[in-house]
């Protein structure tokens, strides 16, 4: 089946460092790939929809400028939080959809678990 | 935007049959329901799906009213490892996933 592979799978920094999160389509082209963030004891959260060559789109509320997506190539997606700060702390989690039959829905990755400090 | 409704919490009995509900009264013709669920600090998997049918795999049963503003998610015969949050989602084919509260199932010995 699809894999969708996320790294590291926890990460910790300092406060006002960057750190980029990679999520790989192992098996499979991924045209578009998703980021969500999650808090603890609280649903997922879509942060941006990235299709491979094109610039990610965003949801209400989340800074781009914050949150670097870059799809460039069908089988890796980077996000990488900028300036990190303790409240950016949370799981973050990536799926992908191929190009094939929509139907069965996406795959996701393992996440990430980041720790400002 | 989520659509769905669902109860925060429920246990079942080890080897018995967990019935998940959900409601999604504002549902559109084309939009699929699905089922997800997700083990603690791991990504979610794929249960099954359904537009209008009933629909059953190796992991579990997918009942869906004949309004479709409703249905239910049955895992046949829960175990241990199934504790976990399960989300239910209705979808366009080929547009994101918004994850809704869930349900939050504790399978008891």
């Amino acid at each position: 089946g699809a894999v969708v592979s996320q790294h590291p799978s926890w990460v910790i920094c300092k406060s006002g460092t960057s750190v980029k999160i990679e999520c790989r389509s192992l098996d499979f082209q991924a045209t578009t790939m998703f980021w969500y963030r999650q808090f603890p004891k609280q649903s997922l959260m879509l942060m941006a929809t990235s299709n491979e060559g094109s610039k990610a789109t965003y949801e209400q509320g989340v800074e781009k400028d914050k949150f670097l997506i870059n799809h460039a190539s069908l089988t890796l997606s980077t996000l990488t939080v900028t300036s990190a700060h303790p409240e950016d702390s949370s799981f973050y989690i990536c799926s992908a959809r191929g190009t094939g039959d929509y139907g069965y829905g996406y795959t996701f990755g393992s996440g990430t678990r980041l720790t400002v400090v | 935007d989520a659509k769905t409704t669902q109860p925060p919490s429920m246990d079942c009995a080890e080897g018995r049959a967990a019935n998940l509900p959900c409601n999604h009264s504002t549902i559109s013709g084309n939009e699929y329901v699905y089922w997800y669920r997700q083990i603690h600090s791991q990504g979610p998997q794929y249960i099954i799906h359904g537009l209008k049918n009933n629909e059953t795999n190796e992991m579990a049963s997918l009942i869906i009213t004949e309004d479709r503003k409703s249905s239910t998610l049955i895992l046949p015969h829960a175990t241990l490892r199934d504790t976990a949050v399960y989300y239910c989602i209705v979808r366009v084919t080929g547009n994101q996933f918004y994850f809704g509260t869930g349900t939050s199932l504790t399978v008891i010995p």
